[in-house]
């Protein structure tokens, strides 16, 4: 089945603890996303990758990491959390390097940061 | 800046009723237009839109795209409680995805 696949789904951690999202998904696309999701604001992007070993900033990447070292995976690395943080969060993907395609979306992942 | 604005923000419906959501934008490099459909977990697609005028339909559900104008309509014809969700509009300019903030439809028996 297709599909994109994030951990944990749910997360409830302290201030300054590194913590690290995974994002995995199996359709062969080159194009992955991070968004964060808030009351009122819509899905707003952390970080984008066109392919491997290329990753660009989206519109909120303040305090957020990515890598892509394979095509499938695109985990999310908060270093240094704070409460600001907390939210909840999808990763996405779609083929072409996301030009005119549709994404696909993970569940998502609810981080609570106290 | 770029930004992509939906009205309105919140809908409450009956079974039967048609409702029309609305998505205005201002975005450079515009290439397309898309509708999501997000229930209690991850947005599904509904339509992607890139030429005015061209009505895009599948059920119940139709979306058109006005790129003089800037905005996007999504109508939903006889209405139905499973109809309930957040309808998410976002504008793809080259690399990039930008959503508008949703409109939550909620559909009464």
């Amino acid at each position: 089945e297709a599909q994109v696949t994030q951990n944990p789904r749910y997360l409830i951690t302290v201030t300054g603890k590194k913590l690290t999202v995974t994002c995995s998904q199996n359709m062969n696309h080159e194009y992955m996303s991070w968004y964060r999701q808030d009351p009122g604001l819509g899905l707003r992007q952390i970080y984008y990758s066109m392919n491997v070993e290329v990753t660009d900033k989206g519109d909120v990447p303040e305090g957020y990491k990515v890598s892509r070292k394979e095509k499938r995976n695109f985990p999310l690395i908060l270093e240094s959390p704070s409460p600001n943080q907390t939210s909840l969060y999808f990763c996405a993907s779609s083929g072409s390097g996301g030009r005119n395609q549709p994404q696909h979306f993970g569940d998502g992942t609810r981080l609570s940061i106290l | 800046e770029d930004k992509v604005v939906q009205s309105p923000l919140s809908l409450v419906v009956h079974e039967g009723d048609t409702v029309t959501l609305n998505c205005s934008y201002e975005v450079t490099n515009f290439r397309s237009l898309l509708w999501y459909k997000q229930e209690k977990k991850a947005p599904t697609f509904l339509f992607m839109l890139t030429s005015s005028g061209i009505e895009k339909k599948s059920g119940r559900l139709s979306s058109i795209l006005d790129k003089k104008e800037l905005f996007s309509i999504l109508n939903i014809t006889a209405t139905q409680t499973g109809d309930s969700a957040v309808y998410l509009c976002a504008v793809n300019n080259n690399n990039d995805m930008r959503f508008g903030a949703g409109t939550r439809l909620t559909v009464k028996p």
